[in-house]
């Protein structure tokens, strides 16, 4: 089964531009997350997407926005580019399972694309 | 809050050593899940080991194997005659799951990763 993918793996954009990130889960995954990784900041949840619906959020500003396909795939976009949002961002895609899907799944990750703001 | 303690930034041993990886972790929550993920020079996040509070049993796989103990709040993780593959920056994690229909779901706390440095 292929694992998660996204695309691009690297991009290059100026402050002020904007950006869009895609993630395409492993076959059958229902919930799909994103995290930002910095030096500074280390792993940080941004929000997790189920059935279409942001179901978590973490505490970024709302420059940060992101959708999921009826096909589970996910998109997370950035506007206004800063210096700092410079970074690896991480999606994982996880079965979701449990009563009302709540459990906290196995979340297995993509290989990232690393966003460099000048 | 949630929070997730891994207080040895760098760590260093010579092949074939042993080496124990730290983590504490903080959560007010009665169920919740830890993990351990390894994260390669190459940048993704591979998955170790997940673990629920109710289940206290120590693992062992291969030469991984993870102590959890509850009292302490800690999940430590011991690799045994450590190879050079093993280098990489070691994650524990540490997710909710709050019995309320709104939320629950995939949030993970990392703490802040130990490299590890195998050396010949």
């Amino acid at each position: 089964k292929a694992g998660v993918t996204q695309t691009p793996r690297y991009l290059i954009k100026t402050r002020g531009q904007q950006v869009t990130l895609s993630c395409s889960p492993i076959s059958g995954h229902r919930s799909v997350s994103w995290y930002q990784q910095t030096p500074g900041q280390g792993l940080q949840f941004l929000f997790e997407y189920f059935s279409e619906t942001q179901r978590n959020k973490g505490n970024f500003p709302g420059r940060f926005s992101g959708r999921q396909f009826s096909n589970s795939r996910s998109e997370m976009n950035v506007s206004t580019l800063e210096l700092g949002d410079s970074a690896l961002y991480l999606c994982a895609s996880s079965l979701a399972t449990g009563e009302n899907f709540q459990t906290p799944d196995t979340q297995y990750f993509g290989p990232g694309t690393r966003l460099t703001v000048l | 809050a949630q929070k997730v303690t891994q207080a040895q930034t760098e760590i260093s041993v010579v092949e074939k050593e042993d080496v124990t990886l730290d983590c504490v972790y903080e959560t007010r929550d009665t169920t919740y899940y830890l993990f351990w993920y390894k994260q390669p020079p190459s940048g993704e996040l591979v998955f170790l080991i997940r673990r629920n509070s109710f289940d206290e049993q120590n693992e062992i796989s291969g030469r991984y194997s993870w102590n959890f103990q509850k009292s302490t709040s800690s999940f430590n993780f011991t690799i045994t005659a450590s190879q050079v593959v093993d280098s990489a920056v070691y994650f524990c994690a540490l997710s909710e799951n709050p019995m309320y229909p709104i939320g629950g779901g995939n949030k993970l706390t990392f703490g802040t990763g130990t490299q590890l440095k195998v050396e010949l």
